[in-house]
């Protein structure tokens, strides 16, 4: 089983600022999802990559996906209150099973 | 609007009782999965199943078992919950396509065993 390793573990910030979550492997990447989980909640998917180089947006968040597919990161610009959550990355294995890193716990304080 | 519906948001049980947990999804989902998510330690894999009457064993499944009876509904099973199974549950589906493995998940189960 691939081990995820995720940095930081936590981060609080003020609302405006920006900043970028990690997620590392030793091992290639066949794919990867980055989901967050609100309080209360079950995780969502933002995103998937594939491809190594490969960036993607949605809105104010970018993910980027290691040229060796063996790391990616997720920058949000101006956090807001809004963005307060867990963010964990997963990647794919057999039998349609994922394996999740431990996650970053967001805060964004207004 | 896809959903993945959890019996109870909040479960307090006692020692050994049996306690079952259930999830129905209405995506018509072959994949179904049960989690347990603690602090520091992520999400966790109990069982999962890929189809109805079909179950394999996940990263942790000493203390559980599972039934699928019905392909939209996936039962998590403690036959005997004892204080350490104090945790979050999570369950999950997801489509059996590699180009379409999202995992939907249900709100969770905060279980607390006394």
């Amino acid at each position: 089983t691939q081990l995820l390793e995720q940095s930081p573990q936590f981060l609080s910030i003020q609302e405006g600022e920006n900043l970028t979550v990690y997620c590392n492997s030793s091992s290639v990447f066949s794919s990867l999802q980055w989901y967050r989980q609100e309080p209360g909640e079950g995780p969502v998917l933002l995103v998937t990559v594939v491809t190594g180089g490969e960036v993607k947006k949605l809105k104010r968040l970018t993910f980027q996906f290691g040229d060796a597919r063996k790391d990616s990161s997720l920058h949000i610009t101006a956090a807001q209150p809004g963005d307060t959550g867990l963010y964990l990355c997963a990647e794919g294995g057999s039998n349609y099973k994922l394996t999740f890193g431990k996650g970053t716990l967001l805060t964004v304080n207004p | 609007d896809v959903k993945v519906t959890q019996s109870s948001r909040y479960l307090v049980k006692r020692t050994g009782e049996k306690v079952f947990l259930e999830c129905v999804q209405d995506m018509d989902h072959e994949n179904m999965f049960w989690y347990r998510q603690d602090p520091g330690l992520g999400l966790r894999l109990i069982y999962f199943s890929y189809d109805v009457k079909m179950k394999e064993k996940g990263d942790i499944p000493e203390g559980y078992s599972v039934s699928r009876e019905k392909k939209e509904r996936f039962s998590l099973i403690l036959e005997s919950a004892s204080t350490n199974q104090t945790s979050m549950y999570l369950c999950a589906s997801s489509f059996n396509d590699f180009l379409q493995d999202e995992q939907f998940f249900g709100p969770g189960t905060r279980l607390t065993v006394l």
